[in-house]
């Protein structure tokens, strides 16, 4: 059984581009959620997909999207990056009906 | 909306010793879940331990246990003897309970635990 993989694990991009961070849900795992946690503080729920569709949003711009697909895994998108997109983005992937998230190691994103 | 609060930043522990980690919380929910999980240096969160409410009683996991107060909304972590390998920051986290589909996490600040020889 593989766990939850993110990629890339470190980016570098300049104010005002998109960048793409990639997510692989463990195998047998069906919800893919996305957290951003900035330096010293706790993860911030951005949102979940399930079965390809959004299903539930923090409180985050629309500037922040994603997409699930058919093999559950996951991309979450940001447009026109700003300084305080800096951080880490953690991808979790779970079961329907089970508490229990799996996290990835994060993807460290730097916008300069 | 629910809130999470951890109010000790840092905490520091010798080895074998036992520290307790402090989490509260606020929300109109009756039936959730609690967590406890752990982020090392190597950044991936790790489930140490989870309570569902509707449970009186404490969950516990080897050297890891929980005092859940329902009614003073209070869910702290015991960590008995202590090793190296605790060193981390820890994270508390509450999750509303839905039906047919996972539900969002709501994270605390988190507390940094040092080991100490």
């Amino acid at each position: 059984e593989t766990g939850v993989t993110q990629s890339p694990t470190h980016l570098i991009k300049t104010r005002g581009q998109q960048v793409t961070l990639r997510c692989s849900s463990q195998s047998g795992h069906n919800t893919v959620s996305w957290y951003q946690q900035a330096l010293g503080q706790g993860p911030q729920f951005i949102f979940q997909y399930y079965r390809e569709e959004e299903n539930g949003r923090g409180n985050f711009p629309p500037r922040f999207s994603g997409l699930q697909f058919p093999n559950y895994s996951s991309e979450l998108n940001v447009n026109a990056l700003e300084l305080d997109d800096s951080a880490l983005y953690l991808c979790a992937s779970s079961r329907t009906g089970n508490t229990e998230a799996f996290f990835g190691q994060g993807t460290r994103l730097t916008v300069v | 909306a629910q809130t999470v609060t951890q109010s000790q930043p840092e905490m520091s522990v010798q080895e074998a010793e036992t520290v307790t980690l402090s989490c509260t919380y606020d929300t109109s929910e009756s039936n959730y879940y609690l967590f406890w999980y752990k982020q090392p240096p190597s950044r991936q969160m790790i489930l140490v331990i989870r309570q569902e409410a509707y449970k009186q009683q404490n969950a516990t996991e080897n050297r890891f246990s929980v005092n859940f107060q329902k009614a003073a909304k209070s869910f702290s972590l015991k960590i008995s003897d202590s090793q190296l390998g605790d060193t981390a920051m820890y994270f508390c986290a509450f999750m509303k309970l839905h039906t047919g589909t996972a539900s969002k996490l709501t994270f605390g600040t988190g507390t940094r635990l040092q080991v100490t020889l």
